[in-house]
């Protein structure tokens, strides 16, 4: 059963426009969450993260929304750049238990941006 | 800084063969992490280590899988003998632990093709 999930496989934007990617999870002790990006044979590259207490972080052209009760998060990318195309994943973790600091993935959603 | 460095980037065997994997995390980080990646998916923990001891190695299965971390830095991962479900890409990533803030940092990976 997966903990993290990200529903949509692929989204294509124009450039200029507003990139939203959703994230759900089902486990109630996530308390931090994160957003990667990954190129073709690359490593994935932290973009932005969120901790529980909050539920707005932004850096620049990247806003990150969480909403506890409803256990969604989205990453926000305004204004869409062709060099924002890549694939994005959200991961979460718990502060407490034998997996803390441990990230749960999602399946990642690529994103195509177009000129 | 410089980040994650594995070693090799890439790598084909016939099953049965053996094959290791190593990594060198960034300076001044104390906790190493090995995942795999499938095709389409996302990371997936393998273990996890603080310092030189191996704190969550739940998802490494170790009838074929090793790991070790000599002396806290350098890490390796083995696989004998491989086999064909093993062909993944092998990330390796590492994080200074900051009270609250789990940033990872990821190398680009090893891609593994088992034939």
């Amino acid at each position: 059963d997966q903990q993290v999930k990200q529903n949509s496989p692929s989204l294509s934007v124009q450039e200029g426009r507003i990139s939203i990617l959703n994230c759900d999870y089902t486990n109630s002790m996530f308390d931090y969450f994160l957003w990667y990006k990954k190129y073709p044979a690359e490593g994935p590259t932290f973009l932005i993260s969120i901790s529980s207490i909050k539920d707005k972080n932004e850096d620049g052209r990247f806003t990150v929304f969480l909403n506890k009760s409803a256990k969604h998060l989205s990453l926000h990318i305004v204004p869409s750049q062709p060099g924002d195309s890549a694939v994005y994943f959200c991961a979460a973790s718990a502060k407490y238990g034998g997996s803390q600091g441990n990230l749960i993935f999602g399946k990642g959603t690529k994103l195509s941006v177009k000129p | 800084e410089a980040g994650v460095v594995q070693s090799p980037r890439y790598k084909i065997i016939e099953k049965k063969q053996p094959v290791a994997f190593w990594c060198n995390p960034i300076s001044g980080h104390n906790t190493l992490y090995w995942y795999l990646q499938n095709l389409g998916q996302g990371p997936e923990l393998l273990i996890r280590y603080e310092n030189e001891e191996a704190v969550d190695d739940s998802q490494l299965p170790k009838d074929r899988f090793s790991a070790e971390r000599l002396k806290g830095v350098d890490s390796t991962l083995k696989i004998q003998p491989a086999e064909l479900g093993d062909s993944a890409v092998y990330l390796c990533a590492s994080s200074l632990y900051s009270g609250g803030s789990y940033e990872q940092y990821f190398g680009p990976g090893t891609r593994l093709t088992v034939t």
